[in-house]
């Protein structure tokens, strides 16, 4: 299957810093979404972005299809942003969301 | 966004007891749904395809007869955990999309149910 590999594992902020969080992946892919999950565990949906860059606030995200990876900006990070960040992406030819291993980002006060 | 509701959100039962859990698209129709499985500081894993009106599809390793799926409408999916053991304690969450073709679309997940057996 699909192999989706996030770096950097863990990330430490101090509040008002600037990150950028990466996802590579293996093969060509339909869907690519950037999740955020808040300690409940709820999934908050960040992007949808097989291809292309978006922004939202503070957030943005770009997604270069033909080389085979994303990336996540967190920019004037606040505390609130701490949490796991997950890409996740849909091969062609197959409809099954796979997850990255997610990176944990802590930013402090 | 759609929203996607599932309940409870935490449960703690015994050990060798049934436990449902239920997954609802709130503002849309959704013929597929998806139910994931995430253990502490790990990542999510895919369990199985829920079909309305049909079988459901399971991923390689998954118990198909310890993880009952039923999806009777357009707007619900249920996990049925049977004859809960403690290595089933663990966050269950389930997806759908409301735009969803063959093979893409958004996805928008529940808010997760945290399954603990005793």
């Amino acid at each position: 299957g699909i192999q989706v590999e996030q770096s950097p594992p863990d990330l430490i902020l101090q509040e008002g810093a600037n990150s950028t969080l990466r996802c590579n992946f293996s093969d060509s892919v339909n869907n690519l979404q950037w999740f955020h999950q808040n300690p409940w565990g709820q999934l908050i949906n960040l992007f949808y972005i097989p291809s292309g860059t978006k922004q939202n606030g503070r957030l943005s995200a770009t997604t270069v299809a033909t080389e085979r990876y994303s990336l996540l900006y967190i920019s004037s990070s606040q505390t609130t942003d701490s949490g796991v960040y997950f890409c996740a992406v849909e091969p062609y030819n197959d409809y099954k969301l796979s997850f990255g291993a997610g990176t944990t980002v802590t930013v402090r006060a | 966004g759609a929203v996607v509701s599932q309940h409870p959100s935490r449960v703690i039962c015994k050990s060798g007891t049934s436990v449902k859990i239920e997954c609802r698209s709130l503002d849309f129709q959704a013929t597929t749904m998806f139910w994931y499985r995430q253990f502490p500081k790990q990542s999510l894993m895919l369990m199985a395809t829920s079909n309305e009106g049909s079988k459901a599809t399971y991923e390689q390793g998954v118990e198909k007869d310890k993880f009952l799926i039923n999806h009777a409408s357009l707007t619900l999916s249920t996990l049925t955990v049977t004859s809960a053991h403690p290595e089933d304690s663990s966050f269950y969450i389930c997806s759908a999309s409301p735009g969803r073709t063959a093979n893409t679309g958004e996805l928008f997940f529940g808010e997760g149910s945290r399954l603990t057996v005793l």
